[in-house]
């Protein structure tokens, strides 16, 4: 079973902190993916990745940026944290070829206060 | 940004009911529409990966079918049991090269035993 493990399950920051979550797959997937959730948003894409140092944006990556030094890790980097980007926060992976699903850690609920 | 809606945004049924919820896309730009379940304190579970008009998949009490030309999906869960309360995603990946999805909001089911 392919496992993706986020680094915190709960984590509490301050407004203006530089904060790093981590994400790790273990199944050599290219393709990776941040995700932060909303009540009555649903999970909105804030950066992806295809390959090593590669990175996209995805629909909402202000205030973000992501790294991607190696393959089976992909880190999503609060520059500056702020109120507003309290909420969940969930890692996924994917194999590159065909019609796969995308295989989700267990999420971070991040409280910026 | 391509839109994905799901209703109803929540259902309450009794155990035993079957129920069924729908996700609607953009039949323009269609490549595969994915559904995961995501029960409380654990990671979103793929359900389906669907690709074909007229597509229909099944997995123990819980089948899918798939309408390209009229942009939507259906789910259908038969005999609810408390274990199938959880929110379902529907997602559509509207390109063939990273893998990219678009989440809908989500319908929440909750079952009374």
């Amino acid at each position: 079973d392919v496992k993706v493990t986020q680094s915190s399950r709960y984590l509490v920051k301050r407004t203006g902190e530089k904060v790093f979550l981590e994400c790790v797959q273990d199944m050599d997937h290219e393709n990776m993916f941040w995700y932060r959730q909303d009540p009555g948003l649903g999970l909105r894409l804030i950066y992806f990745s295809y390959d090593v140092k590669m990175k996209e944006k995805g629909d909402i990556p202000e205030g973000y940026s992501v790294s991607r030094e190696k393959k089976e890790r992909f880190s999503l980097i609060l520059e500056s944290a702020s109120t507003n980007q309290t909420s969940m926060y969930l890692c996924a992976s994917k194999e590159h070829r065909g019609h796969q699903p995308q295989h989700f850690g267990d999420g971070t609920r991040l409280s910026i206060l | 940004i391509l839109n994905v809606e799901q209703s109803p945004q929540s259902l309450h049924v009794q155990e035993g009911d079957s129920t069924n919820f729908t996700c609607s896309f953009p039949s323009s730009n269609f490549y595969a529409l994915h559904w995961y379940r995501w029960e409380t304190a654990k990671s979103p579970e793929a359900l389906f990966v669907m690709t074909l008009n007229g597509d229909e998949k099944k997995k123990g009490r819980i089948s899918a079918t798939l309408n390209t030309k009229e942009g939507y999906s259906y789910l259908y869960i038969k005999g609810s049991q408390p274990e199938d309360s959880a929110t379902y995603l529907c997602a559509l990946r509207g390109s063939s090269n990273t893998g990219k999805l678009i989440f809908g909001q989500g319908t929440t089911l909750q079952v009374k035993p």
